[in-house]
């Protein structure tokens, strides 16, 4: 099957800082990446749909100038915390679809686990 | 607003029993997911249901779907340890993949 990667697998940073995480789609072109984000022990909530050349459409309650989200190429998508407060610690994971070939499945990478300190 | 529950939030069984999680949704929709989490880890694709009535199996799991109920179940036959992890459900009513998750249930097996 498809092959999604997040890098980095484990970030730990100062608040303040911005961390930037990057969502890869390995043999398949992604029209389109989610970002999600998942508290410890609950479920994922989506933060925003990023198409490939166009702006990301950020769910409601998602601070878009908070969470920077960039889908450059149809296999590169970044999502950057800026400014990153203790509240931002979550999982974060991304998923991509390709509409080019058309798939009923959104393949989901590992996941990043952002801690701030 | 669409809204995803899943009972039971959290399931501890014996191997070896049965046992059957529902996923009820608030919307119209004739597109549900089931997936699996283990601690720690992302999700991993277990089942995907398109169609009214639609069944799938998978080893000791079986998932369907009853679009008019807007009800879907995972049924879990002879559990082994192996299959403990958070189960979600995910609906998609737009048709392109912007899918609202479950509140998940985990499930622990008990040897």
């Amino acid at each position: 099957g498809a092959v999604v990667s997040q890098h980095p697998s484990w970030v730990i940073c100062k608040s303040g800082t911005s961390v930037k995480i990057e969502c890869r789609s390995l043999d398949f072109q992604a029209t389109t990446m989610f970002w999600y984000r998942q508290f410890p022990k609950q479920s994922l909530m989506l933060m925003a749909t990023s198409n490939e050349g166009s702006k990301a459409t950020y769910e409601q309650g998602v601070e878009k100038d908070k969470f920077l989200i960039n889908h450059a190429s149809l296999t590169l998508s970044t999502l950057t915390v800026t400014s990153a407060h203790p509240e931002d610690s979550s999982f974060y994971i991304c998923s991509a679809i390709s509409r080019l070939v058309g798939t009923d499945t959104q393949y989901f990478g590992p996941g990043t686990r952002l801690t701030v300190l | 607003e669409l809204k995803v529950e899943q009972n039971p939030l959290f399931l501890s069984m014996q191997e070896g029993k049965n046992y059957t999680i529902y996923c009820n949704y608030s919307t119209t929709s004739d597109r549900l997911y089931w997936y699996r989490q283990d601690p720690g880890k992302s999700l991993e694709s277990l089942f995907v249901l398109l169609s009214n009535g639609a069944v799938k199996q998978e080893g000791r799991l079986m998932a369907s779907l009853d679009t008019k109920a807007r009800l879907s179940t995972l049924h879990i036959t002879a559990a082994v340890h192996d299959l403990s992890a958070t189960y979600f459900c995910a609906v998609d009513i737009l048709g392109y993949q912007k899918v609202t998750f479950g509140t998940g249930t985990k499930l622990q097996v008990i040897p």
